[in-house]
């Protein structure tokens, strides 16, 4: 089974508005990283935040790790209508591939 | 940044023919690359994990014999689907990691999107 579960699975929002996804995994992991994929496209590496991390900044993207619960979140804020696209989190647990979630598929409204 | 060619982008063929979708790290060597399936609005199944120089190794439920990984250098690797049928029709998204060691993000192609007729 999937390790990572995203919250929720659909958003829609108005632009200018933050959007925040969740992302809850099962066993411990070495780190955990969030993708975006434009419709037909591949993946594009957002950011990676190391087990020993909390919180971790790029530019509009804000991504926070609780390994207590096990859990993670990714913030956009402002948004924009650029913003639409699915949004995967996947766990590195050192030596096995990648294990993504289901992914959000978030939509922002002009 | 760290760039993954996929090529083709796009394929539409007769149902019987075999496919080769290539997937090539551009700036970066990887020794491991990874080839993934994806249905519309799912996510990314994990198909095989690819070795340079070394067997591909499958996940459960991958037909080895029908989608041939070769992964010749270590800039290289590619999925042949054989005899493909319908069935096949898919996205096949191939990824690698910089050898570089862990806590390294994977790179992604664009995918390759297959419909067999």
């Amino acid at each position: 089974s999937q390790q990572g579960e995203e919250d929720p699975q659909a958003l829609s929002i108005q632009e200018g508005e933050n959007a925040t996804m969740n992302c809850s995994y099962k066993t411990s992991i070495n780190n955990l990283q969030w993708y975006r994929q434009n419709s037909g496209r591949g993946l594009v590496h957002l950011i990676l935040i190391r087990s020993n991390e909390r919180e971790k900044h790029s530019g509009r993207l804000r991504v926070t790790l609780d390994t207590s619960k096990k859990s993670s979140s990714l913030l956009i804020t402002a948004s924009r209508a650029a913003d639409t696209a699915s949004y995967f989190c996947a766990t590195d647990l050192g030596i096995t591939p990648l294990v993504f979630g289901k992914g959000t598929r978030l939509s922002v409204i002009a | 940044g760290a760039v993954v060619s996929q090529h083709p982008s796009w394929v539409i063929c007769k149902s019987g023919t075999s496919v080769k979708i290539e997937c090539r790290s551009l700036d970066f060597q990887a020794t491991t690359m990874f080839w993934y399936r994806q249905f519309p609005k799912q996510s990314l199944m994990l198909m095989a994990t690819s070795n340079e120089g070394s067997k591909a190794t499958y996940e459960q439920g991958v037909e080895k014999d029908k989608f041939l990984i070769n992964h010749a250098s270590l800039t290289l690797s590619t999925l042949t689907v054989t005899s493909a049928h319908p069935e096949d029709s898919s996205f096949y998204i191939c990824s690698a990691r910089n050898a570089g060691g862990h806590n390294q993000p994977q790179h992604f192609g664009d995918g390759t999107r297959l419909s067999i007729l």
